[in-house]
């Protein structure tokens, strides 16, 4: 059974940072593009980034790009998503998501996710 | 540029179907999409891929009730047999060069 369980949420204030992690199970992780996804409170779900099997291409959205930064262990099956210089439009719960094609050249669908953590960011 | 349109909102009786959609951008008519639902107070889960000549193909678990279709640039996710537990939000999803694009969402309200 696939598994995604997200940790690391939690209160910082504006200007702080923080660094998510998503454990994986079930399933070879070295084999799959993994995601970041974002729902601020009563929105929709939005994309924030990306990391490829081996961790040689990273995307981001426009709104994180270089102020977050994803990575993983493939040896710990484990997805990670370090936030600096966090703002108040930060906000939200963050989920972790596996691609949905084993050995993909490019990120495509989610077909699993984690149930999120919420990460606040206020003073 | 990649722009998924979701209405904001839907609903239907208990055991009647509905039909949702999910309206691709100019110039991206040929683009497949996935259908996701999230339950009230719940992490999303995957329903389906659906491509631009209707084929799809569903997730681990997904109810026959649970169908896809397309047609130009929209693609369309079906219920049938409304449950009561198919209140939820739905969303499409699709994917770019170097970009991963969500709808809005549609709220579907079961009556």
């Amino acid at each position: 059974e696939v598994q995604l369980v997200e940790s690391g949420g939690g209160l910082v204030q504006p200007g702080g940072s923080l660094r998510l992690s998503c454990a994986a199970s079930g399933f070879t992780f070295r084999s799959s593009w993994m995601s970041w996804v974002r729902q601020a409170p009563g929105k929709g779900l939005e994309w924030v980034a990306n990391i490829k099997q081996d961790g040689s291409e990273k995307y981001y959205v426009d709104s994180v790009k270089g102020r977050f930064t994803v990575s993983r262990d493939n040896a710990k099956n484990s997805l990670y998503l370090h936030m600096n210089s966090l703002r108040a439009e930060d906000t939200a719960v963050y989920y972790c998501a596996r691609d949905g094609v084993v050995g993909a050249t490019i990120s495509t669908i989610f077909d699993y996710w984690g149930q999120g953590t919420l990460v606040t960011v206020s003073s | 540029q990649l722009v998924l349109t979701q209405s904001p909102s839907a609903s239907a009786s208990l055991g009647a179907s509905v039909k949702l959609t999910c309206t691709l951008s100019s110039g991206h008519s040929s683009y497949a999409i996935a259908w996701h639902q999230q339950q009230p107070e719940k992490g999303p889960r995957y329903l389906m891929k659906l491509n631009s000549d209707g084929r799809h193909s569903k997730g681990d678990g997904i109810p026959d009730r649970f169908s896809g279709s397309s047609s130009g640039a929209e693609r369309y996710l079906t219920i049938s047999s409304l449950q009561s537990e198919d209140e939820a939000d739905y969303y499409c999803q699709t994917w770019g060069t170097g970009i991963w694009v969500f709808g809005g969402g549609t709220k579907l309200t079961v009556l």
